[in-house]
């Protein structure tokens, strides 16, 4: 089945410093989404990519969706304690896979102040 | 602003007990979504229903069922819980097929 790889599995980072993550899979998606998830509380979607090379900000979360549509990278830029949380990618498959969701097993960030 | 509800944030049941989760969207929404959340593993597919009385199997359907009476409410049910369904389960819905889905706030469910 298809399957994300979705890194680093966790980070601690010191506030201020730029973070980045990616997912990568042997799959083609077409559309990329980046949700965030609190302790405790269901997924918010971040930011979602719908063309392959599209890079698409939100405030200072940016991500971009490879060219290859294999592909996407989340990056957080000057982190502050409550970017704390667990970052997930999700892929979208194609009309003819029944547009499922696959979704990568997350990235847990943890800051330190 | 989509609202995706739950009905409950935390449950604890004994093994072998019947359990409804009932998810509740007000956007209107086509498609609702099961899923399952565990360390490490991500976010898994149940079930999900694009349509009333329409249930599709997701990727782990075993030891569930789904009923989508109303458009606005998906109810998740454990026939008969055991300590391997202890979980995080989150209801998302979509608009349509290939839009993006919004997410409950997700209810923890201790099965001892």
């Amino acid at each position: 089945g298809q399957q994300l790889n979705q890194s680093p599995q966790s980070m601690f980072i010191q506030e201020g410093e730029d973070v980045s993550m990616n997912c990568t899979s042997s799959s083609i998606f077409n559309t990329w989404l980046w949700y965030k998830q609190d302790p405790g509380e269901g997924p918010v979607l971040l930011i979602a990519l719908y063309k392959a090379g599209e890079l698409t900000s939100n405030g200072r979360l940016t991500a971009q969706f490879g060219i290859t549509r294999k592909d996407s990278f989340l990056n957080i830029s000057a982190s502050i304690p409550s970017d704390v949380g667990i970052y997930f990618c999700a892929g979208q498959l194609a009309p003819e896979y029944g547009n499922k969701l696959v979704f990568g097993a997350g990235t847990i960030l943890r800051v330190k102040s | 602003d989509v609202k995706v509800t739950q009905s409950s944030r935390y449950l604890v049941k004994r093994t072998g007990e019947k359990v409804f989760l009932e998810c509740v969207q007000d956007m209107d929404h086509e498609n609702m979504f099961w899923y399952r959340q565990d360390p490490g593993l991500g976010l898994r597919l149940i079930y999900f229903s694009y349509d009333v009385k329409m249930k599709e199997k997701g990727d782990i359907p075993e030891g569930y069922s789904v009923s989508r009476e109303k458009k606005e409410r998906f109810s998740l049910i454990l026939e008969s819980a055991s300590t391997n369904q202890t979980s995080m389960y989150l209801c998302a819905s979509s608009f349509g097929r290939a839009e993006t889905q919004y997410f409950g706030p997700g209810t923890r469910l201790l099965v001892l």
